[in-house]
């Protein structure tokens, strides 16, 4: 059973540009966390969805990020014209469901705004 | 409101020494807490958690972990540390009744041989 997959591992931006981080869950898991992990910083939450829906976006900058989960294909953290703030480890979690259970991180994507 | 702290940045073991790794918590209800590590450039990988039960709960690697609720603890050890053991540990907690977690600022640990 793989587990969670984020692609790209690393991603280079210049000021301004898009970013596009893809999360391909656990198999059987149907909820996703995104996590975002400063330099010398434990990891914050963003968001959490479940497929089609988004449940919680408190931790998400209102400006400039969104994310999505459809129903087919895997989630998808998008940050417009990005900034060197943005630079960071970004992280997504899955889990079967969102009561008891752990969730799973993947690798994590490195984002490198330049 | 809830949060983690973890008081040392760094800890620093010889092989074969008992290692611990401190965390305390706050949470407005019943905690749901966890230990993850992170090796370099690597995602979290999930060591143990504890929900309920017995106190010490016991994870991968060796390691385990006591929750004391009158201290609001919850420290990670392992009896017998191994160089491999060095990476960066996180502590998180979660109220039973919320889905996300909140991270401590990680604690380096090093073995030296």
């Amino acid at each position: 059973n793989a587990g969670v997959m984020q692609n790209p591992r690393h991603l280079v931006r210049r000021r301004g540009q898009e970013a596009r981080l893809r999360c391909s869950p656990m198999k059987g898991h149907s909820h996703v966390y995104w996590y975002r992990q400063l330099p010398e910083e434990g990891l914050k939450f963003m968001v959490y969805l479940q497929k089609e829906n988004i449940i919680d976006e408190s931790g998400m900058p209102k400006e400039r990020f969104s994310a999505e989960f459809p129903k087919e294909g895997p989630s998808i953290l998008r940050i417009q014209q990005v900034v060197r703030g943005d630079s960071a480890a970004y992280f997504c979690a899955s889990s079967p469901s969102a009561g008891l259970e752990t969730q799973y991180f993947g690798p994590g994507t490195r984002l490198l705004v330049l | 409101a809830q949060s983690v702290a973890q008081p040392e940045d760094q800890v620093n073991v010889a092989e074969g020494n008992p290692l611990t790794v401190k965390c305390t918590y706050s949470v407005s209800g019943n905690p749901y807490l966890f230990w993850y590590v992170q090796y370099p450039n690597r995602g979290l990988q999930f060591l143990l958690k504890y929900i309920t039960g017995d106190n010490l709960v016991k994870g991968s690697y060796g390691f385990e972990a006591e929750f004391n609720k009158s201290q609001t603890s919850f420290h990670l050890k392992k009896p017998s540390a191994l160089v491999s053991d060095s990476a960066l540990y996180f502590c998180a907690v979660r109220d039973k009744n919320d889905y996300k977690l909140s991270f401590g600022a990680g604690t380096t640990v090093t073995v030296r041989a």
